[in-house]
């Protein structure tokens, strides 16, 4: 029972890097969405894909782009690494975005930018 | 104002004991609501969904006040397991920043 997927659990990145982000699921979920978490403020949304094939911002979408690859992967890439985002990067899937859907987390990337 | 705003604690509170979290959201136009369990450096877990009557699953309890436009969390019975931090949800995709609870022996 995999669910989903993130890939790397851990990075170390010199500021301007790039990095691409994997998540995958298993559940044949249709919604999947990013999310950011740091310390005292919660997850914050990033991007979400409602369906294959269609992508939104969330709350805090600069500095970061997202590919909705096919209905099992969503990526999240950061162009040009900042300290400012350093932090835990979670994926997500539910079954659809609207309506009352809990989502399934994957455990985390943690990412440090130096 | 947050769209979502919960009380961060800590509360720290003895086994047994019986112990209950708000959570306020500003949009009243919220349709669904949810509490997460995340452990520490873990990823939250769906704890409880929040129906609009209130809901119950053994040892916790969910309610959802409309008018007040918040929700609420009761954990009866305290587990030493029930330590961490709980998030509340609303419309599936706003977190607010987690209550951490702590139950001591």
């Amino acid at each position: 029972n995999a669910g989903v997927t993130q890939t790397p659990k851990f990075q170390v990145l010199k500021t301007g890097q790039s990095m691409t982000l994997q998540c995958a699921q298993d559940m044949n979920h249709n919604s999947m969405y990013w999310y950011r978490q740091d310390p005292g403020m919660g997850l914050r949304l990033i991007y979400y894909s409602a369906s294959e094939g269609t992508t939104d911002k969330g709350e805090v979408p600069n500095g970061y782009n997202v590919s909705r690859l096919n209905k099992r992967e969503f990526s999240l890439r950061l162009e040009s690494a900042a300290p400012s985002q350093t932090s835990v990067y979670f994926c997500a899937s539910s079954s659809y975005q609207a309506g009352n859907q809990p989502q399934h987390f994957g455990d985390g990337t943690r990412l440090s930018i130096l | 104002r947050k769209e979502v705003e919960q009380d961060p604690g800590p509360f720290n509170v003895p086994e047994g004991a019986t112990v209950a979290f708000n959570c306020t959201y500003s949009n009243s136009a919220s349709q669904s609501f949810f509490w997460y369990r995340q452990d520490c450096r873990k990823e939250p877990k769906l704890l409880m969904s929040v129906y609009s009557s209130g809901n119950e699953d053994g040892r916790f309890t969910a309610q959802l006040n409309r008018a007040s436009q918040y929700i609420s969390l009761l954990i009866r019975d305290s587990k030493l397991s029930d330590s961490a931090t709980y998030l509340c949800v609303v419309n599936a995709m706003r977190f607010g920043a987690g209550t951490r609870l702590t139950v001591k022996p």
